[in-house]
């Protein structure tokens, strides 16, 4: 299973934009890069996703590195509810692979 | 329903009990995951839907958890005879596709093995 890493934990003051990398070195070609949410007490909740170009929804953007090797979620202006823990993931094309394994994830703290 | 939908919310049982634990994913979803998420833990991959069939179910932690989809809709978790290790919040998860699209998840079951 391709694997992701991404820091323990990350602090924001209120307003500021945020960066959240991701290293996924083994992504394979037809590997989707997912990111998703937890906020507290709560499932998850999706992000955004990109296969190779960035994207940009109403949530955040995605920058995907030209090798496909990292990606970084970018919240341009954190919010007090935007306190959670961020989930890279690695999502294959093929239906008897899709597990959705999700790693130990970034835990954003955001101060007011 | 309007998102996946999980029952019963909260559930206590006796240890050596068995559960069964309910996931109702979006309409027309073909995929469906199981996950397990112990307190302050991440989440812990159990089982895959696509269809009726699972390919994979590699996460299932023995073989007193089980689980089965009918209908490509409503899926069951059952544990046979738990135990306090088993105490945890089971997520459901559904999607459309594979790669390209979205998951949505439901808000959980809450277990308590007493």
């Amino acid at each position: 299973d391709a694997k992701t890493t991404q820091p323990n934990s990350m602090e924001s003051n209120e307003e500021e934009p945020v960066h959240l990398p991701c290293n996924h070195s083994t992504i394979s070609g037809t590997d989707y890069i997912h990111w998703y949410r937890q906020l507290p007490s709560q499932g998850p909740e999706y992000v955004i996703h990109g296969l190779t170009s960035n994207v940009n929804n109403r949530m955040a953007s995605l920058a995907i590195a030209e090798d496909r090797k990292s990606s970084t979620l970018i919240l341009h202006r954190a919010t007090l509810r935007d306190a959670a823990v961020y989930y890279c993931i690695l999502r294959p094309l093929g239906y008897n692979t899709d597990k959705l394994i999700f790693g130990t994830g970034t835990r954003l703290q955001v101060f007011p | 329903g309007a998102g996946v939908s999980q029952s019963p919310s909260n559930k206590v049982t006796e240890k050596g009990k068995d559960v069964e634990l309910r996931c109702d994913p979006i309409s027309g979803h073909t995929a469906l995951y199981w996950y397990r998420q112990s307190l302050g833990q991440g989440l812990e991959f159990l089982i895959y839907f696509q269809g009726n069939s699972a390919p994979d179910k590699s996460g299932l932690p023995s073989d007193r958890f089980s689980a089965e989809r009918t209908g490509g809709s409503v899926s069951t978790l059952t544990i046979q005879r738990t135990q306090q290790e088993d105490s945890a919040v089971y997520l459901c998860a559904s999607s459309s596709g594979q790669g390209s699209t979205e998951a949505f998840f439901g808000q959980g079951t809450r277990l308590t093995v007493v």
